[in-house]
C-alpha cells in the first residue's frame, strides 16, 4: 500500500472548519483513500473513503485532488469532541476472502479544537 | 447492536507470564482483525481472520504470539512467556467481510502492562 504524509499536529477553532491535508503522491490506480481518527483511549473510528470522487457523509467531506496524489479532509464545523488523531490511509481495493483489507496506519494529524 | 467487544479492559502481569486476550466481534461479521499500539510505534497490524481461518499472520511480532478463533466469531490472542516490550494496547476489529469497501469496527482495547 502507498505511503502516506500528514502534517503531526493542527489546530482549529470550535465552530470552524477543520481542513486535514495528506499527501500520498505514489497512491496506484486501484488504491482507496480512508480516513480514521481515534480519540484518546477509544479504538479507532471510520470515517470516510474514496476513490477519485470527492465524497460527504454525515461526519466530513474528502476532497481528493485530480491527480489523486493529495487529498483533505473536510469536518465543516468542528466540536471539541473532534479532538483526536487523524489518520489517512492508502490501501487496495479488494472483494475479501485470502485478499483482505489490512488497514496500515501511519503516525496521523493530531487536531485539536480549542474553544 | 452491540459493538466490538475485548476483555479484559486492562491486565497487569509478570514478565514470563502467559496472558490470554478475548474479542467479541459484532455478530454476522466474518474478518476479524487483531493490531497493536504501543507507545512510539504507532498502530501495527498483528493478524487477520476470515471466518476460523487465518490467511495473514504476518504481523505476529514472535513465536510467543498466537491466535485463534473459534464458531467464526470469538477470538483469543494468547501471549506466551510476556516480556516487557510486549506492553501496549491490544486492538480488535471486525468487519462483514475483509474486502476493503467494508469499514472495520474497532473495539475499545485491552491495556496490557507486563511488569
Amino acid at each position: 500500500d502507498a505511503k502516506t504524509t500528514q502534517p503531526p499536529s493542527m489546530d482549529c477553532a470550535e465552530g470552524r472548519a477543520a481542513n486535514l491535508p495528506c499527501n500520498h503522491s505514489t497512491i496506484s490506480g486501484n488504491e482507496y483513500v480512508y480516513w480514521y481518527r481515534q480519540i484518546h483511549s477509544q479504538g479507532p473510528q471510520y470515517i470516510i473513503h474514496g476513490l477519485k470522487n470527492n465524497e460527504t457523509n454525515e461526519m466530513a467531506s474528502l476532497i481528493i485532488t485530480e491527480d489523486r496524489k493529495s487529498s483533505t479532509l473536510i469536518l465543516p464545523h468542528a466540536t471539541l469532541r473532534d479532538t483526536a488523531v487523524y489518520y489517512c490511509i492508502v490501501r487496495v481495493a479488494t472483494a475479501g476472502g485470502t485478499s483482505y483489507g489490512k488497514l496500515t496506519f501511519g503516525q496521523g494529524t493530531i487536531l485539536t479544537v480549542h474553544p | 447492536g452491540a459493538g466490538v467487544s475485548q476483555s479484559p479492559s486492562n491486565k497487569v502481569t509478570e514478565k514470563g507470564k502467559d496472558v490470554e486476550l478475548r474479542c467479541d466481534p459484532i455478530s454476522g461479521h466474518t474478518a476479524l482483525y487483531w493490531y497493536r499500539q504501543s507507545l512510539g510505534q504507532g498502530l501495527e497490524f498483528l493478524i487477520y481472520f476470515q471466518g476460523n481461518s487465518a490467511p495473514d499472520k504476518s504481523g505476529l511480532p514472535s513465536d510467543r504470539f498466537s491466535a485463534e478463533r473459534t464458531g467464526g466469531s470469538v477470538s483469543t490472542l494468547t501471549i506466551q512467556r510476556t516480556q516487557q516490550e510486549d506492553s501496549a494496547v491490544y486492538l480488535c476489529a471486525s468487519s462483514w467481510s475483509g474486502g476493503s469497501f467494508n469499514e472495520q469496527f474497532f473495539g475499545p482495547g485491552t491495556r496490557l502492562t507486563v511488569l
